[in-house]
């Protein structure tokens, strides 16, 4: 069974600090993704990768960062953490390298985080 | 860029019932995943059925691609499986998967 492991659970922190949120997969799978999830806005992808040290924005990448230096390692990191990224952030990995070969994605238990 | 709806969005029901949710998506697509979240907040795979019929205990899925709709099946309701069902697609030139809003199913014992 494909495994990704993120690594809190639960997570609070104070604003202005430096947030880092780890997530690792152990089935040597291509791409990578952070979502965030907010009661009424569904999943919003942040950011995503297909290859070590390449990232590509998603639809809320502001005040985000990530970064991808092993293949089973995708770390997401909030520069000066705010109350508005207060959240579930929920990563995944998927194992197809050309995006038409398509296949499923497989979810971390989530983050939720609280800025206080 | 691909739409995809849910159905309904809110689900109440009696232990024991049986259920049907829909998934409507506005363009092809190459991969179709029904996932669980359950009240902890934990999402968990379902199905991957980007077309055809599967089947897993008590819940299925179907996907007619040609028609652009997925049904996911759950008979004999249980408590356990209350939660949001959500449906994701992803179409043929993009990585992402594009989200429906979800169906918010609660089993009443």
């Amino acid at each position: 069974d494909v495994k990704v492991t993120q690594s809190s659970r639960y997570l609070v922190k104070r604003t202005g600090e430096k947030v880092f949120l780890e997530c690792v997969q152990d089935m040597d799978h291509e791409n990578m993704f952070w979502y965030r999830q907010d009661p009424g806005l569904g999943l919003r992808l942040i950011y995503f990768s297909y290859d070590v040290k390449m990232k590509e924005k998603g639809d809320i990448p502001e005040g985000y960062s990530v970064s991808r230096e092993k293949k089973e390692r995708f770390s997401l990191i909030l520069e000066s953490a705010s109350t508005n990224q207060t959240s579930m952030y929920l990563c995944a990995s998927s194992p197809d390298r050309e995006w038409h070969s398509n296949q499923p994605q497989h979810f971390g238990d989530g983050t939720r985080l609280s800025i206080l | 860029g691909i739409q995809v709806e849910q159905s309904p969005p809110d689900l109440i029901l009696q232990e024991g019932a049986n259920s049907t949710l829909r998934c409507n998506f506005s363009d092809s697509v190459n991969n179709l995943q029904w996932f669980h979240q359950n009240p902890w907040g934990q999402l968990i795979n379902l199905f991957y059925i980007p077309s055809g019929t599967k089947q897993n205990g008590r819940l299925s899925a179907t996907t007619v691609a040609t028609e652009r709709y997925s049904l996911l099946y759950i008979s004999s309701s249980q408590t356990t499986d209350s939660g949001v069902y959500f449906c994701a697609c992803r179409e043929d030139s993009n990585y992402q998967l594009i989200w429906g809003a979800g169906t918010k199913l609660i089993i009443k014992p």
